[in-house]
């Protein structure tokens, strides 16, 4: 059965610096891979997607992951954060194609501070 | 378009008590889903349904179930409420391999 596993419940880090997000997962067949955020009292948002080709996604406010197949990894990454980075983001994934069983990370706390 | 609306945003519920949470969509999307979120847990599949008429389990279906009468209603039923079923709930639906969820439903049962 497919998981997904992020080991950084929470991540500080001063404004401007670099920031990464790991996520592992494991599955058995093809997988897409997405990373999504929630700011606080809102729905979850789709941040990025691998769904095949370049491996390398991003976003439209400068994330970028990575699909790592023989790491089986998608660890998001950003040169340098923002107060308003300030989220909880998810990593998630889904076998074969199929969005219908999409399953997702336990959520990692990305807290920019000044 | 509304996108993924969800009602109530707050309820209390005694033990035993039912009810049932509404979801609404106005995309005209097929996939739609029943997450529960608890902290440090990450989202949880309650339910989902690939159309009308066709609903399956999730991961944590125990306590729950769904209908799909129509394309834009999804709706989540607590039969017997209990303190385990304290959480937020989040009702989604996909298009294009993106979710789009509704704002949440915050459950708690005392």
């Amino acid at each position: 059965a497919q998981s997904v596993t992020q080991l950084d419940s929470q991540v500080p880090v001063f404004e401007e610096a670099p920031v990464e997000l790991r996520c592992n997962y494991s599955s058995s067949v093809s997988v897409y891979l997405f990373w999504y955020v929630q700011y606080p009292n809102q729905g979850l948002q789709l941040l990025l997607k691998y769904l095949s080709g370049s491996t390398l996604v991003e976003s439209i406010n400068g994330f970028e992951a990575e699909f790592n197949k023989s790491q089986t990894s998608f660890h998001l990454r950003k040169p340098s954060v923002h107060i308003s980075d300030t989220a909880e983001y998810f990593c998630a994934v889904s076998e074969g194609g199929a969005t219908n069983k999409l399953i997702f990370g336990t959520g990692t706390l990305l807290a920019v501070q000044p | 378009n509304a996108g993924v609306t969800q009602t109530p945003k707050f309820r209390i519920l005694k033990i035993g008590q039912s009810m049932t949470l509404q979801c609404t969509q106005d995309m005209n999307h097929n996939y739609m889903y029943w997450y529960r979120q608890d902290p440090g847990m990450g989202l949880k599949l309650i339910y989902y349904s690939v159309g009308a008429g066709i609903t399956d389990k999730g991961e944590v279906p125990n306590g729950y179930n769904v209908s799909r009468s129509t394309t834009e209603d999804f709706p989540l039923r607590l039969e017997l409420a209990a303190p385990s079923q304290t959480s937020v709930y989040f009702c989604a639906s996909t298009k294009n391999e993106k979710l789009f969820f509704g704002s949440g439903t915050q459950l708690s049962v005392l």
